[in-house]
């Protein structure tokens, strides 16, 4: 069956302007995460959604960042008036519940001139 | 303050050896472990994982080791292959109430030497 997708694959912006990065979960996921990797970081929890509980926003770097997820579905990620600092692979991953097993996206890369 | 640490950036070792990648973590309330696999142009891809009321885990080449007094997670491939070279990443699991988090280390990448 169709894994996670995410759309762009790439994303080349302009400092101050806004990104939306949208993630395709596995049909049936109730959990949604997303994930930043940065050039020689590791993997950094940004936010997650289970169900429709409120998220988990813990990770989230600062209010410039905000995500959604509609229905329970499609979620999209969004950068408010990006900086340098923000260029990284963003991953999205879902999972059936809770510690399950996560898949993840081919993540979009974020490039911020 | 990083809570897990992978110490060894990167790994070289011979076809058919043993390859040990080592993983620290800092809290004791972690409750469940993973090991992710990470190809170039790839997003991660589960490998395999252990939860903290066990101390091994082995599936096929691929065997998870838990020291909880230590602190210290290792994985085990055994016969390491030219396939498995990547990025692996350890991450950590705390469920507390109303919250759930997920931190990954920084990985280590394994070359495995034909």
């Amino acid at each position: 069956g169709a894994g996670v997708s995410q759309s762009p694959s790439n994303k080349v912006t302009e400092k101050g302007k806004d990104v939306e990065l949208r993630c395709d979960p596995i049909s049936g996921h109730t959990a949604l995460y997303w994930y930043r990797q940065s050039l020689g970081q590791g993997l950094e929890f940004l936010i997650y959604f289970q169900g429709n509980s409120a998220p988990d926003k813990s990770g989230l770097p600062s209010d410039r960042f905000s995500a959604e997820r509609t229905g329970g579905s499609v979620s999209t990620l969004t950068i408010q008036r990006t900086q340098q600092e923000d260029s990284a692979v963003y991953l999205c991953a879902s999972s059936g519940f809770g510690t399950d097993t996560q898949y993840f996206g081919p993540g979009t890369r974020l490039t911020v001139l | 303050d990083q809570q897990v640490k992978q110490n060894s950036p990167s790994l070289s070792v011979q076809e058919g050896r043993i390859s040990i990648l080592n993983c620290d973590y800092t809290n004791s309330m972690f409750d469940y472990f993973l090991w992710y696999k990470k190809y170039p142009a790839e997003g991660p891809t589960f490998l395999i994982s252990i939860s903290s009321i066990k101390d091994k885990n082995e599936d096929g080449r691929f065997t998870v080791f838990l020291n909880k007094s230590a602190k210290h997670l290792s994985l085990h491939i055994v016969p390491s292959q030219p396939g498995d070279s990547a990025v692996y990443f350890c991450a950590v699991i705390y469920s507390g109430a109303g919250s759930y988090q997920l931190t990954f280390g920084k990985g280590t990448k394994l070359s495995v030497i034909p």
